[in-house]
């Protein structure tokens, strides 16, 4: 059973509403990842952090999504407003060492 | 950038028969290799991971041999058993630390009993 805990499961959203995820990482471990995970089973990189502090973000996260890990409260990934093609499965995973371990994911259906 | 690419899927086999997904990549760097699995309805879980050219990783019967020469890493499994039905990702790390994992597109492995 994954140590990673995310929720929601899943949510649907309307296109344009916001969609907030979140993550608790495992205990002990200091880099907190989030990928997209498409219908192809394809990842996409979204964002990591270490200590609070983001370490690296691709273009689109920066843009559209706002993206969290404070100390003694929950990691949180939200789009601002969502789109179809945001519809995906979030994966978070925190890492130690250079091996992720990742959540069950929160799906999101974008209607 | 790093890439990684492996056997197109889907790949179905029937109880008892051998597995080779094959998977090769492509970085500057040094890096560690993962296979990695995901069973439907749940997020990725480690395989097993290699961080030194030549060495051989194993776990639940699966194997893989990182070949820095050719540079490779295939999963290979001698009797697939119809649990072993999911989702297999080859990927890699180019550093230690806090660099981002790079996955390959998947195979699926449906397995008939």
């Amino acid at each position: 059973n994954s140590k990673v805990i995310q929720t929601p499961r899943y949510l649907v959203k309307g296109q344009g509403q916001k969609a907030k995820m979140r993550c608790i990482p495992e205990k002990g471990h200091p880099v907190v990842f989030w990928y997209q995970q498409n219908k192809n089973n394809e990842f996409k990189f979204l964002i990591n952090f270490q200590n609070q502090e983001v370490l690296q973000q691709i273009d689109m996260t920066e843009k559209r999504f706002s993206a969290e890990c404070p100390s003694n409260s929950p990691c949180s990934l939200e789009i601002q407003s969502s789109e179809a093609g945001d519809s995906a499965l979030y994966l978070c995973a925190s890492s130690l060492g250079n091996t992720l371990y990742f959540g069950e994911g929160s799906r999101l259906i974008v209607v | 950038g790093d890439s990684v690419t492996q056997t197109e899927g889907p790949v179905t086999l029937s109880e008892g028969t051998s597995l080779t997904v094959n998977c090769s990549y492509e970085t500057k760097q040094y890096p560690t290799l993962f296979w990695y699995v995901q069973y439907p309805g749940e997020g990725p879980q480690l395989l097993f991971k290699v961080p030194k050219a030549n060495e051989k990783g194993s776990n639940r019967g699966f194997e893989a041999t990182y070949n820095k020469e050719a540079t490779s890493f295939h999963l290979q499994k001698a009797s697939v058993q119809e649990s072993d039905s999911a989702v297999y990702y080859c990927a890699l790390s180019d550093r230690g630390g806090n660099e981002k994992i790079t996955f390959g597109a998947g195979t699926k492995l449906t397995i008939k009993p």
